[in-house]
């Protein structure tokens, strides 16, 4: 089984709708992040949480929310979908201080499209 | 800062030869520096880091150099295969930061 567990893999939503991400983990890290990729970008930061009882606005929090429900488990909701959302998002996990031996463990990502 | 493109660079080398994939980063009080590669329909994975009181670092195949006159990092590959074709992204930690800053990434192709 994959350490970091991205559901779903591919989801075509209509504007308007709201839509959930969802992220789990299985390294026992405290930490966890929500990023989107464009093409041509590199990753932008959406939201992180340092434990279950933190949240943090990344630098694109604008139209997303998450919710931290445990400390395996990290959720990215767009509470109205829009079409310059489409993207892809990756949800990561590390150690105290990113600065961990191997940095962020990231999983396969969600490909979001909004028709 | 980042980034911002349409277009990523692309390094195109023949399988055999070395590659070498390059990264200015912004923070000159950023202290820990990764690579990480990104195959197709995949999320990045590491390969590399060193810290800043480091100059060079080697692992299988791979080393990155630091160069903190000019902010550069630099990914060599040595001995490129078909398998190493991806996006190669550097990450930047500010020192005392909380999380990892990205580049927008190199492709790097290798002919057969």
């Amino acid at each position: 089984d994959a350490d970091v567990t991205q559901t779903p893999r591919n989801r075509i939503t209509k504007t308007g709708k709201r839509i959930m991400l969802e992220c789990s983990q299985t390294k026992g890290h405290d930490r966890m992040y929500w990023y989107r990729q464009d093409p041509g970008l590199g990753l932008r930061l959406i939201y992180y949480s340092f434990d279950v009882k933190d949240i943090n606005k990344g630098e694109i929090s604008d139209g997303y929310s998450v919710s931290r429900q445990a400390q395996a488990k990290f959720s990215l909701s767009l509470e109205s979908a829009i079409p310059n959302q489409t993207a892809l998002y990756f949800c990561a996990t590390s150690d105290p201080g990113p600065a961990g031996p191997y940095g962020y463990t990231f999983g396969s990502g969600t490909r979001l499209t909004v028709v | 800062g980042e980034s911002v493109g349409l277009h990523l660079p692309t390094l195109s080398v023949q399988e055999g030869d070395n590659s070498i994939i390059n990264c200015a980063y912004s923070n000159s009080a950023s202290d820990y520096f990764i690579w990480y590669k990104q195959e197709s329909g995949k999320g990045p994975q590491f390969i590399i880091d060193i810290r800043s009181n480091m100059d060079k670092r080697q692992g299988q195949r791979v080393t990155v150099l630091l160069n903190k006159t000019v902010k550069h990092l630099s990914l060599q590959i040595a001995a490129t295969q078909p398998g190493d074709s991806a996006v190669y992204f550097c990450a930047e930690n500010r020192h005392n930061g909380n999380k990892l800053v990205f580049g927008a990434g190199t492709i790097l192709r290798v002919k057969s």
